[in-house]
């Protein structure tokens, strides 16, 4: 079965880097590609970006753009998520997805969800 | 890109049937059909139940539906059930993805 596993919770201060990673199974990590949504406390969903597992392809949310990196392992069928220059209001639960359509061009519809990484920014 | 427009609640009573909006413009909602909804239980990852506007994933109940008209798109759940209460966004994508605020939906 399709599983998301996500790394564990973190606590970082203001300024810092924190980096989430996303383990994939139970389908061909390479043929779909991984969205990352957060969700700040009591706050809807965001969505920040979208990888290719494929070959690699970005598209970053612009309010995000030149704060976040996505990239990908293949050898270990991982997703992970950089972001950059912390503040306090990235305070939130980070979310990776897949793709429901296999090779998609681009992320718009997400059929499986990790569970949910805290990140917690604070001084 | 603004957030889609959702009501901030909705209610209704185990048996009936509630329609949920999702307000965007002709640059996202209104011009393409990428239209998705997912439904999020408190502490829980959102689960897609519509995408491509009106299409079901395997293992979603068909008492779950959706459509569009102009630049809204509606989630209509029919035979309301206890376990359908929880929250629900509205997803359009045209470059990038743009969530609503979501709706929380009251069985009462």
């Amino acid at each position: 079965q399709v599983q998301l596993v996500q790394s564990g919770a973190e606590v970082k201060k203001p300024g810092a880097s924190v980096k989430v990673s996303c383990k994939a199974s139970g389908y061909t990590f390479t043929s779909y590609g991984i969205s990352w949504v957060r969700q700040a406390p009591g706050q809807g969903l965001e969505w920040m970006g979208w990888i290719s597992a494929y070959n690699g392809n970005t598209n970053y949310a612009q309010k995000l753009q030149g704060r976040v990196t996505m990239t990908t392992d293949t050898s270990t069928s991982t997703a992970y998520m950089e972001l950059r220059s912390l503040r306090s209001d990235d305070t939130a639960v980070y979310y990776c997805a897949r793709d429901i359509l296999p090779l998609a061009a681009a992320g718009d519809s997400f059929d499986y969800w990790g569970q949910g990484t805290l990140v917690t920014v604070s001084s | 890109q603004s957030a889609l427009t959702q009501p901030a609640s909705v209610s209704g009573s185990p048996g009936q049937s509630i329609t949920i909006s999702c307000t965007g413009t002709s640059s996202d909602v209104g011009g393409y059909n990428y239209v998705s909804w997912y439904q999020q239980h408190p502490g829980k990852a959102p689960k897609l139940m519509i995408y491509d506007v009106s299409n079901r994933p395997s293992g979603v109940s068909n008492r779950f539906s959706g459509s569009k008209s102009g630049n809204t798109a509606s989630l209509t759940i029919s035979g309301l059930q206890a376990e359908d209460e929880a929250d629900y966004y509205c997803s359009s994508y045209t470059s990038s993805v743009v969530f609503g605020g979501g709706t929380k939906l009251t069985v009462l």
